[in-house]
């Protein structure tokens, strides 16, 4: 089983429809991330997270809320999406005393 | 801020042609310094890394050197083929959270 899944892999949604992305790990780890990937811009940090009462905003929060329910699971809303937010979005999950860190395959969201 | 500048794509090869991609940084401190590929549809997975100047990674034939006196860390590989062909990511550890910055990615292509 994946260390790392997100749910769901593919959506298509219409503007102003409110959107969950889900993340789950079975690493342990303190420490997860929300990315956005879009062609030519590379990975771009959403919101991450060291522990269920600690979440911060990244680069581009604008848009997006979080949630940590637990040390493994780690949610991702779009509250009224729109357009722009047409991407690629990715978990990670990090921590066990190395920096590296361990991604999940990726849902691909589209708002029309 | 901190950020990663890698070269552009596509880099179109031949099988067991040289392989190199081009990454400079820019960094308060001493970053961690990684290599991700994306296989197509897949996330990201780690290829190498180094902690401090000097040290090289290397993984799965590819190698990268963390250059401190020119802010670089440029992957290698000697003989590409046609299963290497992804896209390539240089990223670097920000803060005390352990925040990644991408570069924009480098798409690789190995034909036959």
């Amino acid at each position: 089983d994946a260390d790392v899944t997100q749910t769901p892999r593919n959506r298509i949604t219409k503007t102003g429809k409110r959107i969950m992305l889900e993340c789950s790990q079975t690493k342990g780890h303190d420490r997860m991330y929300w990315y956005r990937q879009d062609p030519g811009l590379g990975l771009r940090l959403i919101y991450y997270s060291f522990d269920v009462k600690d979440i911060n905003k990244g680069e581009i929060s604008d848009g997006y809320s979080v949630s940590r329910q637990a040390q493994a699971k780690f949610s991702l809303s779009l509250e009224s999406a729109i357009p722009n937010q047409t991407a690629l979005y990715f978990c990670a999950t990090g921590g066990g005393g190395t920096d590296t860190q361990y991604f999940g395959p990726g849902t691909r969201l589209t708002v029309l | 801020g901190d950020s990663v500048t890698q070269m552009e794509g596509p880099v179109t090869l031949s099988e067991e042609a040289f392989l190199t991609i081009n990454c400079t940084y820019t960094a308060t401190g001493y970053p961690s310094l990684f290599w991700y590929v994306q296989y197509p549809g897949e996330g990201l997975q780690l290829l190498l890394k180094a902690t401090k100047a000097d040290d090289k990674g290397s993984n799965k034939g590819f190698e990268a050197t963390y250059r401190k006196e020119t802010t670089s860390f440029h992957l290698e590989k000697g003989s590409v083929q046609v299963s290497d062909s992804a896209v390539y990511f240089c990223a670097l550890v920000s803060g005390g959270y352990n925040k990644l910055i991408f570069g924009a990615g480098t798409r690789l292509a190995v034909h036959p």
